[in-house]
C-alpha cells in the first residue's frame, strides 16, 4: 500500500512569505502529526489532528497552523515566514491518535523548507 | 518538565555491538519507541516498549526501566547499513492527549 506522501519536497520562500505543506496519510490511518526537524532542535513536536480536530498542539508559534480534511489528508500552514523557519518538516500518519499504547508512527520524506 | 538525554555520535566497527542508551523525564509516561533515520530519509520504526525488561527483534533489541526512565537500544552484528541516527522517543499521555517527544538521535557511524 501506498506510504505517507508530502508536497512539495523541496521549497524556497522569502522572508514574510507564507507556504501550505501538504500530506496524505496511509489508507485508513485517521492520525496525522507534524513534526519540525532542524540540525539544533531535532525533531519537535508540532501538532496533531485526527478525525478533523486537532488534539494536541506544540510549543510552536500561532504561525504555525494545521488542518485536517474529511479523507484524513492534512495541510500545515506557516504564515510570515522567519529565517529560523528553516527546516524539514515531517509529517506521520497511525491508526489511533497519539497515546493510544503501541501506535506506530509512520513517516513521510518530508518537506525541506529554506528560507531566505 | 520534559527532558530526554541520549549521545550525540558513537562510533562502531562492522560485526560488533553497540548500546545507545537514553534517560528521560517526562510526565504521563505511557511507552517508548525507537526510531531509525537514514541520511536525508525518513525516520522508520524499530521498537516500542511499555513494559520493564528487554524486547528482542533479530539484530536489534530494545530495553525498559520505568523507575529509572532509562532505555537502551542494542545493535548486534553491526553492519554498514547501521549506520544512522537513532531517535529516543517517549510517549507523553495525559488529559486524553498524547504526542511523542523525540531525543535530538545519536548519529553511529559503522566502520568497517
Amino acid at each position: 500500500k501506498a506510504g505517507v506522501t508530502q508536497t512539495p519536497r523541496y521549497l524556497i520562500k522569502t522572508r514574510g512569505q507564507q507556504v501550505t505543506l501538504s500530506c496524505s496519510p496511509i489508507s485508513g490511518h485517521r492520525s496525522v502529526s507534524w513534526y519540525q526537524q532542524t540540525p539544533g532542535q531535532g525533531l519537535q513536536f508540532l501538532f496533531e489532528y485526527f478525525s478533523e480536530t486537532q488534539r494536541n498542539k506544540g510549543n510552536f508559534p500561532g504561525r504555525f497552523s494545521g488542518r485536517q480534511f474529511s479523507n484524513s489528508r492534512s495541510e500545515m500552514n506557516v504564515s510570515t515566514l522567519e529565517l529560523g523557519d528553516s527546516a524539514l518538516y515531517l509529517c506521520a500518519s497511525s491508526l489511533e491518535a497519539l497515546g493510544s499504547g503501541a501506535n506506530v508512527l509512520t513517516f513521510g520524506a518530508g518537506s525541506r523548507l529554506t528560507v531566505l | 518538565g520534559q527532558n530526554i538525554d541520549q549521545p550525540t555520535e558513537m562510533t562502531a566497527t562492522e560485526g560488533a555491538i553497540v548500546q545507545i542508551n537514553c534517560t528521560y523525564q517526562t510526565s504521563g509516561f505511557n511507552g517508548l519507541f525507537w526510531y531509525q533515520q537514514h541520511a536525508g530519509e525518513a525516520p522508520t520504526f524499530l521498537s516500542y516498549n511499555v513494559l520493564d525488561g528487554l524486547e528482542e527483534k533479530g539484530r536489534f533489541s530494545s530495553f525498559l526501566s520505568r523507575s529509572k526512565g532509562y532505555s537502551y537500544l542494542l545493535l548486534k552484528e553491526l553492519q554498514m547499513k547501521d549506520s544512522a541516527s537513532y531517535l529516543c522517543a517517549p510517549l507523553n499521555y495525559g488529559g486524553s492527549q498524547g504526542n511523542l517527544i523525540f531525543g535530538k538521535g545519536t548519529k553511529l557511524s559503522v566502520k568497517p
